[in-house]
């Protein structure tokens, strides 16, 4: 079955540095890629998402980027600031399947 | 604009004992999944109903069932609870992509 592994599990930048999170998937199937936030004792919140058939997608200080032939996705948060201290987690969906696949999760800290 | 809602938000069970978790999805989504998510671990997929059909299981034991409503509210069921099955229980509703979350229901075996 589909396996999404994530890279870095931790990750401390000073605030206003750039923040990158790396994933690869193993479905060359999977078409979809959702990247979510969760704060301490939250929900998952859905922060920006990537189609395959895009291969960079910018909103605002978050960009994700997609190399299908590599199978690896990244997310990029620039100007970081304290309030994007949480947990981060890549994931893929399937061609015709609506299950989302996570990865393990990055822990970000914003160092003052 | 009343997001997905779940009950309830905690809840203490004993070993082999039953629990039932509800889900109520974002007006107008009629896709309900259900997701384990373990402390430090990302959400694992376990069920998706769409139009009150099971479209999708992930790797979970009998132990766990699910069924969709007419009003396409879910509930997750599961029977001979065992320590590992303390997690957050968390329902995503959906149009189509993507997939949005409740707040999770909190369970802790005992």
């Amino acid at each position: 079955g589909e396996n999404v592994e994530q890279h870095p599990s931790t990750l401390s930048v000073q605030e206003g540095d750039s923040a990158v999170i790396k994933c690869t998937y193993s479905d060359s199937a999977s078409n979809y890629f959702p990247w979510y936030k969760q704060e301490l004792g939250k929900r998952p919140q859905l922060i920006i998402d990537i189609r395959s058939n895009v291969g960079e997608k910018k909103d605002q200080r978050i960009a994700v980027t997609l190399n299908k032939t590599a199978k690896h996705f990244s997310l990029h948060i620039t100007e970081t600031q304290p309030e994007d201290s949480a947990v981060y987690f890549c994931a893929a969906v399937g061609r015709g399947d609506d299950k989302i696949i996570f990865g393990k999760g990055t822990r970000l800290h914003i160092l003052p | 604009d009343a997001g997905v809602t779940q009950s309830p938000t905690h809840l203490i069970k004993t070993r082999g004992q039953h629990v039932t978790l509800r889900c109520s999805p974002i007006s107008g989504h009629k896709s309900v999944s259900w997701y384990q998510q373990v402390l430090g671990q990302g959400p694992q997929f376990i069920f998706q109903y769409y139009e009150k059909e099971e479209r999708g299981r992930g790797n979970f034991p009998d132990r766990f069932s699910a069924r969709q409503f007419p009003n396409y509210s879910s509930e997750l069921n599961v029977n001979a609870l065992l320590l590992g099955d303390s997690a957050l229980y968390l329902c995503a509703s959906s149009f189509t992509e993507p997939q949005y979350f409740g707040p999770g229901t909190r369970l802790l075996v005992l």
